[in-house]
C-alpha cells in the first residue's frame, strides 16, 4: 500500500536557521508528492507538488522539496526560518491518476526566536 | 473567489445527539473527502465521493454518515452511534482527470461533546 513517513512529528529551529522537515514513500513507481501547510484551527494549503517535471520545486514562502528517486525521499527545506513558519506540515503522496492522497502524520515546526 | 466552505466552524453536540456538518464548494471538482483530524494522528479518511449520488466509506467511517446530492455538497453526519466525536473535521475537494491537482481543502469544524 502506498505510504509516506515523516519522521520527528516536533521540530524546532531558531529563527532565521535552514528549515529541514522529511519525507520518504513507498512506491513501486514515482508517485506524485505534495506538501500541506496547517496553521492552528485551520485548514491544509498546499505549499507544492511534485509533478515529474523537476526534481527540485520550488513552492511558496521560500519552502522548497527535492525528489530524490533513490532514497525514496521528498524533503521541504526552507533556508531562513521565520516566525510565521510556525505550524504543522503534512507530506502526501498520490499514487496515480485519480488515487486518493495519503498523508504523513505530520510534523509540528516551532521556530524559537 | 472560488474554495470550500465549512460550516459552522464550531459546533457542541450533547450526548447522543446526531449533528449534521456542512461543506460547500463553488469549485466545479468533482470528488469530495472528508477527514478526521486528532492531536498526533495526522488526517484520517471518514468518506469520500467521486460522483453525485455515490459515495465510499474511508478508514473510519464507522458512527459517521454521508450524502451527495449535488456535486457543490457533501455534508457529513455524525451520528449517536460515534463513541469519540471530538475531533477536527476537515472537508477537500479535487477535481478529476488533472492529477496532480491535490486537494483544496475548506478550514475546518471543531466538533465537541458537551
Amino acid at each position: 500500500a502506498q505510504s509516506v513517513t515523516q519522521l520527528g512529528s516536533h521540530v524546532s529551529v531558531s529563527e532565521g536557521a535552514l528549515v529541514l522537515l522529511r519525507c520518504n514513500y513507498s512506491s513501486s513507481v514515482p508517485p506524485y508528492l505534495f506538501w500541506y501547510v496547517q496553521y492552528p484551527n485551520q485548514g491544509l494549503q498546499l505549499l507544492l507538488k511534485y509533478t515529474s517535471a523537476a526534481t527540485l520545486v520550488k513552492g511558496i514562502n521560500d519552502f522548497e522539496a527535492e525528489f530524490k528517486k533513490s532514497e525514496t525521499s521528498f524533503h521541504l527545506t526552507k533556508p531562513s526560518a521565520h516566525m510565521s513558519d510556525a505550524a504543522e506540515y503534512f507530506c502526501a503522496v498520490e499514487k496515480s491518476s485519480g488515487d486518493k492522497l495519503t498523508f504523513g502524520t505530520g510534523t509540528r515546526l516551532a521556530v524559537r526566536p | 473567489d472560488g474554495g470550500i466552505t465549512q460550516s459552522p466552524k464550531y459546533l457542541f453536540r450533547k450526548e447522543g445527539q446526531n449533528v449534521t456538518l456542512s461543506c460547500e464548494q463553488n469549485l466545479n471538482h468533482d470528488a469530495m473527502y472528508w477527514y478526521r483530524q486528532d492531536p498526533g494522528q495526522g488526517l484520517r479518511l471518514i468518506y469520500y465521493s467521486q460522483i453525485v449520488n455515490d459515495f465510499q466509506k474511508g478508514d473510519i467511517a464507522e458512527g459517521y454518515s454521508v450524502s451527495r446530492e449535488k456535486k457543490e455538497s457533501f455534508p457529513l453526519t455524525v451520528t449517536s452511534a460515534q463513541k469519540n466525536p471530538t475531533a477536527f473535521y476537515l472537508c477537500a475537494s479535487s477535481p478529476l482527470g488533472r492529477t496532480p491537482y491535490g486537494y483544496t481543502f475548506g478550514s475546518g469544524t471543531r466538533l465537541t461533546v458537551v
